[in-house]
């Protein structure tokens, strides 16, 4: 039934280990996004993916990687994680393509935690 | 550059008083303000949006108002009620494609 699903929705790790979150949708969206939300609450767009086809890389370290096998779904890979990735990663997706295009569908978000 | 700024960060209210959250934006080409509120634990819902060829818009005890001159836009909610009470953002579509969020209100609704 939902939306858009995320997994895990905890994560608590080790600094140095690499990490994956993986996200779903059955809303039939052809653009998949990937947002960062941190401790002071701030939502920034970390990717944007559109029929598989990566649109959107904002200045994120390399260490992050997306992937998409397909437009329903939006993995995110993170390596050697450091301290500074501790937050809430929220995958999101929407009908269209580019900021206007309408709602944005937000899914339940993954809480990241680097010890 | 891209930027939607907000304010307040926080706001608390008595039930039954209106609410009212305003944002800037930066680029003249935004033509798109969605609202979007977020409770505990969950990620962040729609929950009304306006386009620039459109100055108000209303739905229920929601408005939200545009001024596309000053680039300003507000979230006006009236009779609020203890369920309201969640962190709001403002959002505003780019010339990159993107939506910018601005940083966030805290609303509290005190019985």
């Amino acid at each position: 039934d939902t939306a858009v699903s995320q997994t895990p929705k905890y994560l608590v790790t080790q600094m140095g280990n690499d990490k994956s979150i993986k996200c779903e949708q059955n809303l039939g969206h052809d653009t998949m996004y990937w947002y960062k939300q941190d401790s002071k609450k701030f939502l920034k767009i970390m990717f944007s993916y559109n029929n598989k086809e990566l649109i959107i890389n904002e200045t994120v370290p390399n260490r992050f990687s997306p992937k998409s096998p397909d437009k329903a779904h939006l993995n995110l890979h993170i390596n050697s994680l450091e301290l500074g990735d501790s937050a809430v990663y929220f995958c999101a997706s929407s009908l269209g393509l580019g900021g206007d295009t309408g709602e944005l569908f937000f899914g339940e978000g993954s809480r990241l935690t680097v010890l | 550059g891209e930027n939607v700024e907000q304010h307040p960060s926080t706001l608390s209210v008595q039930e039954g008083d209106s609410a009212v959250i305003k944002c800037t934006y930066s680029d003249s080409a935004s033509n798109y303000f969605p609202w979007y509120k977020q409770e505990l634990g969950k990620g962040p819902q729609l929950i009304i949006d306006i386009r620039s060829n459109v100055g108000e818009k209303k739905d229920q005890r929601i408005a939200v108002t545009l001024n596309k001159t000053a680039k300003h836009f507000s979230l006006h909610i009236t009779e609020t009620q203890p369920e309201d009470s969640a962190v709001y953002f403002c959002a505003a579509s780019m010339k990159t494609d993107k939506l910018i969020f601005g940083t966030g209100t805290r609303l509290q609704v005190f019985p």
